[in-house]
């Protein structure tokens, strides 16, 4: 099956910072998506992106799916940005296959 | 936000017993997922529906069954709990195709954390 691997597993920042996260994956895809897991254990959809570039905020993600990769932008980070950052990819066979994600922590 | 719901949100219970978990949408979107999350895997595809009466196995479908009798409800039922089925349950909807071709766009509810002794 299709791999996927998110770097760093691990992220620490001051408020305010800005911080790139990225989701490689090992063969084409249909679809990825962007999601945050706060605290709470909630996921939150960021971006549906399977291709292109998008922005919602202080949050961009662009998506080179020729080169087998997808970039997650913050700036400006905040406290709130904290908790556990997972992109989930599809190649058409209906299961979504997720990385492990990054775990971000912003401190005020 | 996409109206998903799950119950219970916490549960206890002992090795052996019967187990069902509850999803349920206000969407009326056609497909439903359950996934279940473990420290060190993110999250891993149990079963999905494709429609009424409509499921297939994901990742890992071992020890679990669901049912689908109403697009709005999306059963997961552990037939006989063990430890190993303790973890974060998660529910997701999604309308899959809507107006593009492999458009799958997937909503998640708020999770139930199952545990099991």
């Amino acid at each position: 099956g299709i791999q996927v691997e998110q770097s760093p597993p691990d992220l620490i920042l001051q408020e305010g910072a800005n911080s790139t996260l990225r989701c490689n994956f090992s063969d084409s895809v249909n679809n990825l998506q962007w999601f945050h897991q706060n605290p709470w254990g909630q996921l939150i959809n960021l971006f549906y992106i399977p291709s292109g570039t998008k922005q919602n905020g202080r949050l961009s993600a662009t998506t080179v799916a020729t080169e087998r990769y997808s970039l997650l932008y913050i700036s400006s980070s905040q406290t709130t940005d904290s908790g556990v950052y997972f992109c989930a990819v599809e190649r058409g066979s209906y299961i979504p296959t997720f990385g492990r994600g990054t775990s971000l922590i912003v401190h005020p | 936000d996409a109206g998903i719901t799950q119950s219970p949100r916490h549960k206890v219970t002992e090795t052996g017993t019967p187990v069902t978990l509850r999803c349920h949408q206000t969407e009326n979107h056609r497909y439903m997922y359950w996934y279940r999350q473990d420290p060190g895997h993110g999250l891993r595809l149990i079963h999905y529906s494709y429609g009424v009466k409509d499921t297939d196995k994901g990742e890992v479908s071992d020890g679990y069954s669901v049912s689908r009798s109403k697009t709005e409800d999306f059963l997961l039922t552990l037939e006989s709990a063990t430890s190993s089925q303790t973890s974060v349950y998660f529910c997701a909807i999604s309308d899959r195709g809507l107006g593009r071709v492999n458009y799958n766009e997937q909503f998640f509810g708020p999770g139930t954390r199952l545990t099991v002794l």
